[in-house]
């Protein structure tokens, strides 16, 4: 089974401070993605990486950037924390690249509260 | 990306086939389309996918329009732990990224 390590689970903040989440994956896949979801929006595309160094926007990247240094670690940092910011963040990687793309698996979330 | 509409919610009886629709008018030809689903407090977990066949796996089928513009998810008998969000979604099938794209999905409710 594809593993995926989410850190922290749970963060409580204040505004104006930063604050970075960790994504570790123990496979060495190549593509990962920062999504954030809350209610009433499903779950929404911040940032993907397609390998080291290698990153991308999603559809609300504005607020977020990434790092991606070595296979394993994806790195989502909050700059200046903002109350908008507080959601649950999941961390994804792709299990194949086969026809169609393969599948997506999930991490266990990251629940940010920004107070 | 193309976009997919669902209906908001549904309900189904434990035991009973559950057919899950989805519409994609604006599918293009190199489209996959995809299935995943939301356990309450749980990420995203993949359910199945297919181009232009149906698809069947352990999980459930996948049933898709000759015309490629709707697709159904079928589950053979519901049970209590299939109680979910489900999200159908369009991936481009020429891009190298693999990119999803969410929608707001169907809230399914399983009834004992």
């Amino acid at each position: 089974d594809a593993g995926i390590t989410q850190s922290p689970r749970h963060k409580v903040t204040e505004t104006g401070t930063p604050v970075t989440l960790r994504c570790h994956q123990t496979e060495n896949h190549r593509y990962m993605y920062w999504y954030r979801q809350d209610p009433g929006h499903g779950l929404r595309l911040i940032h993907y990486s397609y390998g080291v160094k290698d990153t991308d926007k999603g559809e609300v990247s504005d607020g977020y950037s990434v790092s991606r240094s070595k296979t394993e670690d994806f790195l989502l940092t909050l700059e200046s924390a903002t109350s908008s910011q507080t959601s649950v963040y999941f961390c994804a990687i792709s299990l194949g690249q086969g026809a169609g793309g393969g599948e997506l698996f999930f991490g266990e979330g990251s629940r940010l509260t920004v107070l | 990306d193309a976009k997919t509409t669902q209906p908001n919610s549904m309900e189904s009886n434990e035991e009973e086939p559950v057919h899950l629709p989805c519409n994609h008018s604006t599918i293009s030809g190199t489209d996959y389309i995809h299935w995943y689903r939301q356990l309450p407090s749980q990420g995203p977990e993949y359910v199945i996918h297919g181009l232009t066949s149906n698809v069947n796996n352990r999980m459930a089928s996948l049933a898709i329009a000759e015309d490629r513009k709707s697709s159904t998810l079928i589950l053979h008998r519901a049970t209590l732990r299939d109680a979910a969000v489900y999200y159908c979604i369009l991936r481009e099938g020429g891009g190298a990224t693999n990119k999803l794209i969410f929608g707001t999905g169907t809230l399914l409710a399983v009834q004992p």
